[in-house]
């Protein structure tokens, strides 16, 4: 159980482009879903927490406007890069909540290699 | 605010060999734990976590932590290393109440033959 998909695991786009990722948790439903970036070598950078049904929360330095973010089920999160740029080139990955106890355990995806050239 | 440290960005052991991870923390109230793997190019699989209760607890893969208070730590252990287990390992904390996992900087395991 507790099983989170993202597609696509891998993006070549070109610059000025706009690209979407999708995090779907699998088996469970998840009221909060959370997107982190991570550059080479380097740990997990939160982006921001999504909550169903209600706008994300972005972390202090992320662009509101350049990364959109929609979770409009209880199941489903998606992250819009917006005119993307080669410095928006990453690893994006996504997490999601499970819905018991009070140990609030993130699920990860596999992760969404973007290449923008 | 909570934070953590992990003390090596590189550990290399032989197969078979003891594997120790460090981990630190810093909270003002209680924290719950994590230990995550990544393997390349993949997402994070959780290992482990400390909420309540026990102090020592174990995971998946053979691996087992420690909570201690006093020491504000909480290392991942595994008594025998296999190749397989070469991989990035990350601690985080997370705040009761709050959702946000704090990572440290990772850990990459390298194992020898």
């Amino acid at each position: 159980g507790a099983v989170v998909s993202q597609h696509p695991s891998r993006v070549i786009c070109k610059s000025g482009t706009s690209v979407k990722i999708e995090c779907r948790s699998l088996d469970f439903q998840a009221t909060t879903m959370f997107w982190y970036r991570q550059f080479p070598k380097k740990s997990l950078m939160l982006m921001a927490t999504s909550n169903e049904g209600s706008k994300a929360t972005y972390e202090q330095g992320v662009e509101k406007d350049k990364f959109l973010i929609n979770h409009a089920s209880l199941t489903l999160s998606t992250l819009t890069v917006t005119s993307a740029h080669p410095e928006d080139s990453s690893f994006y990955i996504c997490s999601a909540s499970l819905q018991r106890g009070t140990t609030d355990t993130q699920y990860f995806g596999p992760g969404t290699r973007l290449t923008v050239l | 605010a909570q934070s953590v440290t992990q003390l090596g960005s590189h550990v290399s052991v032989s197969e078979g060999a003891l594997v120790l991870l460090r981990c630190n923390y810093s909270s003002s109230v209680p924290p719950y734990l994590f230990w995550y793997v990544q393997y390349p190019n993949q997402g994070l699989q959780l290992l482990l976590k400390y909420t309540t209760g026990a102090t020592l607890v174990k995971g998946i893969n053979g691996f087992e932590a420690e909570f201690k208070k006093s020491e504000t730590s909480f290392h991942l252990t595994k008594p025998s290393a296999h190749m397989s287990d070469a991989a990035e390992y990350f601690c985080a904390v997370i705040v009761t109440g709050f959702q946000k996992l704090v990572f440290g900087t990772g850990t990459r395991l390298l194992v020898s033959p």
